[in-house]
């Protein structure tokens, strides 16, 4: 089975800084792949950022890049350069690649930016 | 591109009626999911259909029913609306996990109250 911690509920932070919202994972499976989604006070939820397990270098996109530390089960967000519209739940989420797995879910984080 | 379309967006039920939540999705997915998510708490799968004529149960199935009723469509009925079924439900997609996992893709969530 698959398990998604973040221990984060809340995260505050300024304008303009970078801030890192932490992600451990549990699972069994060699292979699997682990995604970031922002959930906005409206209420969609929008794919940021793939890992997967083989991959080398850490996947980035934008000012979305995933420290992934595979040896210590972590999957970290990084935002760089914050911004207000950044405000909005974080959620981290793992796939096993083994048949057809189910994506599980953390339970968030909430991360205010602040002028 | 519309992308994951889920119909309707807000709905307020009595405790004992029935109602079908609709998704429809537009990238020629293969994979397709039903969601709820609760205050505190990150998505928990209901079903999912692996492909086009398969449905399979997910972490809480009871009290739902799916139909996969053709490539892009797969529905949600609750037959009997019991308040513990308030919550957020969101559709999702994903292209067939032959390989890397991908990702899923979120439509804009349906709210549903049942007093």
């Amino acid at each position: 089975a698959q398990k998604i911690t973040q221990t984060q509920p809340g995260m505050f932070v300024q304008e303009k800084e970078a801030v890192t919202l932490d992600c451990t994972y549990d699972t069994s499976d060699p292979s699997y792949g682990l995604f970031w989604y922002k959930q906005p006070s409206s209420g969609e939820m929008i794919f940021l950022i793939y890992q997967g397990s083989y991959d080398q270098q850490n996947a980035t996109e934008g000012r979305y890049s995933l420290n992934f530390q595979k040896a210590r089960k972590s999957a970290n967000l990084v935002i760089s350069a914050s911004q207000l519209g950044d405000s909005a739940m974080y959620f981290c989420a793992m796939r096993a690649n083994t048949g057809f797995q189910k994506l599980v879910f953390g339970t968030g984080t909430r991360l205010l930016v602040s002028p | 591109n519309a992308g994951v379309t889920q119909t309707p967006k807000f709905q307020v039920l009595k405790t004992g009626q029935s109602m079908t939540l609709q998704c429809a999705q537009d990238m020629n997915h293969n994979s397709m999911y039903w969601y709820r998510q609760d205050p505190g708490m990150g998505l928990r799968l209901i079903y999912y259909s692996a492909s086009e004529g398969t449905t399979d149960k997910g972490e809480v199935p009871n009290g739902y029913n799916v139909s996969r009723l053709n490539k892009r469509e797969f529905s949600l009925r609750l037959e009997s609306a019991a308040p513990s079924q308030t919550s957020v439900y969101f559709c999702a997609s994903s292209e067939s996990s032959g390989g890397s996992p991908k990702p899923q893709h979120f439509g804009d969530g349906t709210r549903l109250s049942i007093l």
